[in-house]
């Protein structure tokens, strides 16, 4: 069964204090792994999808990497407008199943 | 290019009673993904539509059906309504081999 763990589960961060997000994750056989923010009540919106260990992808503060256990959403300076909920996901191969996500780091941005 | 959209925005319905949940994919989009987030839980799948048939559900009841229409637009009915039903209802939409989904706006359905 896929499973995907994320930690931590909540993170307050200072204005222009970077951090790393990680995603953890067990599956039979990658097909992507997905990066979405989610603001309070609203859909998940798109980030980034990685396929491969070794991966990186970049927007604007965010940078996003992928090894063959885990990813890591970095975040450089950021501002209060990176305030959400981060979720990752995977897809196995085949993808019958959908995507599975873990349960999100939600990060405060304070001013 | 119009998003994903679902209606309604909010429904509140009584113990026992139907809801029918509706979603528009991106033009183009064939398949089309039901997700159930509840409070405090992560994205659970609940069923896969493409090409008007149902390719896969998650692990839900029976009473948590669909179905897809020819102009690829899905309907989610969940009839018997618990409490526990409660929660924010996505729809995703993606085209045949691309990777990645785009979500809706969701509907937050309220069971009282």
């Amino acid at each position: 069964e896929d499973q995907v763990t994320q930690s931590p589960e909540a993170l307050r961060l200072q204005e222009g204090e970077s951090s790393s997000l990680n995603c953890s994750y067990t599956v039979s056989g990658l097909r992507g792994l997905f990066w979405y923010r989610q603001d309070p009540g609203k859909g998940p919106e798109f980030l980034f999808t990685l396929y491969s260990a070794g991966e990186e992808k970049e927007k604007e503060r965010l940078k996003a990497t992928l090894t063959k256990k885990e990813s890591f959403l970095h975040i450089t300076a950021p501002k209060p407008e990176d305030s959400a909920t981060y979720l990752c996901a995977v897809q196995a191969r085949g993808g019958a199943d959908g995507l599975t996500f873990g349960k999100g780091t939600h990060l405060i941005i304070q001013p | 290019e119009a998003g994903v959209t679902q209606s309604p925005t909010h429904l509140i319905k009584t113990r026992g009673q139907q809801a029918t949940l509706r979603c528009s994919p991106i033009s183009g989009h064939t398949s089309v993904y039901w997700y159930q987030q509840a409070l405090g839980l992560g994205l659970q799948f609940l069923l896969w539509y493409d090409e008007g048939e149902e390719r896969n559900r998650g692990n839900f009841p029976p009473r948590f059906s669909g179905r897809q229409f020819p102009n690829y637009s899905s309907e989610l009915n969940v009839n018997a309504l618990e409490l526990e039903d409660s929660a924010l209802y996505l729809c995703a939409s993606s085209d045949t081999g691309v990777y990645g989904y785009t979500f809706g706006s969701g509907t937050r359905l309220t069971v009282v």
